[in-house]
């Protein structure tokens, strides 16, 4: 089945820029999304993209796709310390079936 | 709208007993999942719902799991008997025509213990 995997760690300085690597298996997932989650609360939805486009960007927000990799990545501009959480990425087939990576914790030191 | 909300919070149990976890989604939303977070796994489904019908119940773990919607506007999670591998976050989420291009909205979750 499909697998999604991602690195567990991520500290940045503030102000710098994050990058959020994520790599997955089935080559027919259509849909890739980034889910954000703060302590003590649910999955909230950043972005997505769709495998027909390369990228996707959304104010301090960018998403670009390697399809030939595999490989999804979203980058942060500006980090802040509000932007410390969990960053799950997560594809779907269109099947209604979206499979997540483990996550990655991403602490911003100030 | 208030958004997915989930009840309880949290719940401490002894294993063997029943838990029942509830659900109720954003009105309007046709699908309704179930998830369960834990560090060795992840986020797993579970179990989904179209249209208050079970489509997809092969993330079920075990029999003694098993979930209910009997109308749009409710869903239950039940495990009987619990047993402490059974801790984890649990999350409904729900979306208004099916994740492939609409936004899946998340509960708070509840974290269970069995003791």
């Amino acid at each position: 089945g499909e697998d999604v995997e991602q690195s567990l760690f991520l500290s940045v300085r503030e102000g710098d820029s994050s990058v959020i690597n994520c790599t997955y298996t089935d080559s027919s997932s259509t849909y890739l999304y980034w889910y954000k989650q703060e302590p003590g609360a649910g999955l909230q939805l950043l972005t997505y993209i769709f495998s027909n486009m390369d990228m996707k960007q959304d104010q301090r927000l960018t998403v670009l796709l390697n399809k030939k990799d595999k490989h999804l990545s979203l980058r942060i501009a500006d980090t802040q310390t509000g932007d410390s959480a969990i960053y799950f990425c997560a594809v779907s087939d269109s099947s209604y079936k979206l499979i997540f990576g483990s996550g990655t914790r991403l602490l911003v030191r100030p | 709208d208030a958004g997915v909300i989930q009840s309880p919070r949290h719940e401490v149990t002894e294993m063997g007993q029943e838990v029942t976890l509830r659900c109720k989604p954003i009105s309007g939303h046709d699908y309704l999942f179930w998830y369960r977070q834990t560090m060795m796994r992840g986020l797993e489904l579970l179990i989904y719902f179209n249209n208050n019908v079970p489509i997809d119940d092969s993330g079920m773990p075990e029999d003694r799991f098993s979930a209910k919607m009997p109308n749009a506007s409710f869903s239950t999670l039940k495990i009987q008997p619990s047993e402490p591998r059974d801790s984890a976050v649990y999350f409904c989420a729900s979306s208004l025509t099916g994740v492939s291009q609409e936004k899946l909205f998340f509960g708070s979750g509840t974290q269970l213990s069995v003791l």
